[in-house]
Order: C-alpha cells, then structure tokens, then sequence
C-alpha cells in the first residue's frame, strides 16, 4: 500500500541551526501538507503546496519556514534558524487531486526537539 | 474563528462497552466533516468522510454521524485494539482545523 514517507524520524538541535525535514509523498498525488503537533496539542497547519507554490500558509509558517519540492519526488520543510518553541512533532500529508476531500495520507512524522 | 472542539479528553471503556465521542464544530463554509485515528508516536489516519447533516458512515465497530452542528463516533462493542486518540476535523473556508481528539482506551 502506498505511503507517505518522512525522515529523520527525530532530529535534535541546538537553537539557532537549520534544520531541514524530509518527505516523500504518495506519488501520484498533487497537494502537498506540513502540519506540526506540539505534545499534548492539537495538530496545527503550517503550509499547503499545489502545482509547484505555495497555496496557502498559517500564522505560524514566518519567514523562517520555506518549502520546496526539488524534484518529482521530494518535498521538504527547511527551519532556517531553529528555536526553543519549534520543537514538536513535523507531519507530512498529501492528497489526490479532484473533487474535494478531506482525506489526506498522512506521514509518521519528524520529531524535532531544540535545546 | 473556525474551532472544532472534542469531549470528552479522555475515555476509559471495558471491551465490550459500547459509547459515543462528541465533536462540536463552528466552521464557516462547512465543506466536511473528518474523523481521524492517530495512534502514539504515528500520524493520523484516514477514517470517515460526512458532507451533510444526516449523513452515517460505518466502518467495522466505528459509526460517525452529522447534525448541523455535531458529529459523533458511536463505537459498538469495542476491543483493545481500538484505543487510540480519535480527531475530528472540520473542512471549510480555511485549511482544515483539528480537534484535540478524544483518547480512548478500551481494557481488556
């Protein structure tokens, strides 16, 4: 069955460094997600990706995020200078194109902690 | 603000003991309504889709429901491997908002 696929499964840094995260997506999916999910939170959007941009973002997706899909298959999401507050669990989703649904295929996440 | 709310946080169940999961949702644009299932450490999985109110999905020991302001998840005799955190997820205008899900645990 297909799936998505996310690496590091955990990742730790120190404030301040980047940190890129890893996806590969179903692959004849079309849209393209990054949620986050602080421990004991809800899980929270950060950023939806269709036809190569950005579709929408939150709040929470400053200009120390960036997405980029560099090939057919990859899709990541780079923290540019990490801090104490972005530490959670980074899912990835994707979904089928066509009529709308709210059925997306999630990841089994990155979980990132910043010391 | 769009806002999907779950009760109850926690629910404790003997195998066997059948309940319900509530979810409240203020949406603007409802578009659907989605239960999720996330396991410990996992990403969410798929379960059900509702478009309207009135509508059923079941799968298995699992049945969501619509009204236009609720959605519930009636377990039906439940078994350990049916705990997990439940998250209901509303579709609408905006990306899709997630409840902070109900965790169930079913004893054996």
């Amino acid at each position: 069955e297909p799936e998505v696929t996310q690496t590091p499964s955990h990742q730790v840094t120190q404030m301040g460094q980047e940190v890129i995260l890893r996806c590969v997506p179903i692959s004849n999916h079309l849209y393209f997600y990054w949620y986050r999910q602080i421990l004991g939170q809800k899980v929270e959007f950060l950023v939806s990706f269709y036809n190569n941009e950005i579709s929408e973002k939150s709040e929470i997706f400053d200009d120390q995020f960036s997405v980029e899909r560099p090939d057919g298959s990859n899709f990541t999401l780079k923290i540019r200078s990490t801090k104490l507050e972005d530490s959670a669990m980074y899912f990835c989703a994707s979904k089928a194109g066509g009529t709308y649904t709210g059925e997306l295929f999630f990841g089994e996440g990155s979980r990132l902690t910043v010391l | 603000e769009d806002q999907v709310t779950q009760s109850p946080e926690a629910l404790r169940l003997q195998e066997g003991e059948s309940s319900s999961l509530n979810c409240s949702y203020t949406v603007s644009g409802l578009r659907g309504l989605f239960w999720y299932r996330q396991d410990p450490g996992k990403g969410p999985e798929f379960l059900f889709t509702l478009y309207s109110a009135g509508e059923e999905k079941e799968k298995e020991r699992l049945k969501a429901t619509l009204t236009k302001k609720e959605s519930f998840l009636h377990i039906t005799a439940p078994k350990p491997e049916d705990s997990a955190t439940y998250l209901c997820v509303a579709g609408g205008n905006t990306p899709l908002v997630f409840g902070k899900g109900t965790r169930l645990s079913v004893i054996a």
